[in-house]
């Protein structure tokens, strides 16, 4: 069965540094990865997507993540945090349809 | 473009009561679909449907109705409204049909249904 993992019910990091948000999957095939971020009594938004090529992906908002196949992971990144990234966030590979990860809680503090 | 415009924003019902969560894009998208949110769950998805008058099941479809008599609109039914329904619900769309879906998803705001 396709499955997606996000291991850390919450992320905590000081502003400027540099974060990461985990993701691994379980599937046959190669799915299409995308991350969507939730801000607060809103709808999920679109950050960044894998479709195929470079294994490095820029997204929204100074957002990126790296795919690495052997690994079946698709961790999102940013270089520099800041307190408005604070959010949740989902991994969401598509085997056919999309599969949702239980979500990981991103606290940047000042 | 209003994108994904999800009617009301919340509701309160009682056991049994039933109700039609209302859903409809401006984007001309052939994808629709219906998740629940879940603390701790993330979201698991209920109908979707690849286009106007085809629908199917997701993870949880018991307990909801859907149908697609047009390529905007995509209603949710209730039937018998049970506490276990209590939840956030969200409509999305996208561009991509079939084995082909390398488009994200646009989500409305939600629905935050209570069921007492």
């Amino acid at each position: 069965a396709q499955s997606v993992a996000q291991p850390e019910d919450q992320v905590n990091v000081a502003e400027g540094n540099p974060l990461t948000v985990k993701c691994t999957y379980s599937v046959s095939g190669n799915p299409y990865l995308f991350w969507y971020v939730q801000y607060p009594n809103r709808g999920l938004q679109f950050l960044l997507k894998y479709i195929t090529g470079d294994n490095l992906v820029k997204g929204s908002y100074g957002f990126e993540a790296e795919f690495n196949k052997s690994q079946t992971s698709f961790h999102l990144k940013k270089p520099s945090a800041l307190v408005s990234d604070s959010a949740l966030y989902f991994c969401a590979p598509n085997f056919n349809k999309f599969y949702f990860g239980s979500g990981t809680k991103l606290n940047v503090k000042p | 473009n209003a994108g994904v415009t999800q009617t009301p924003k919340f509701q309160v019902l009682k056991t049994g009561q039933s109700m039609t969560l209302q859903c409809a894009q401006d984007m001309n998208h052939e994808y629709m679909s219906w998740y629940r949110q879940d603390p701790g769950m993330g979201l698991r998805l209920i109908h979707y449907s690849v286009g106007a008058g085809i629908t199917d099941q997701g993870e949880v479809p018991n307990g909801y109705n859907v149908s697609r008599s047009t390529t905007e609109d995509f209603p949710l039914r209730l039937l018998s409204a049970a506490p276990s329904q209590t939840s956030v619900y969200f409509c999305a769309s996208s561009y991509s049909t079939g084995a082909a879906y390398n488009s994200p998803l646009h989500f409305g705001n939600g629905t935050r249904l209570t069921v007492t």
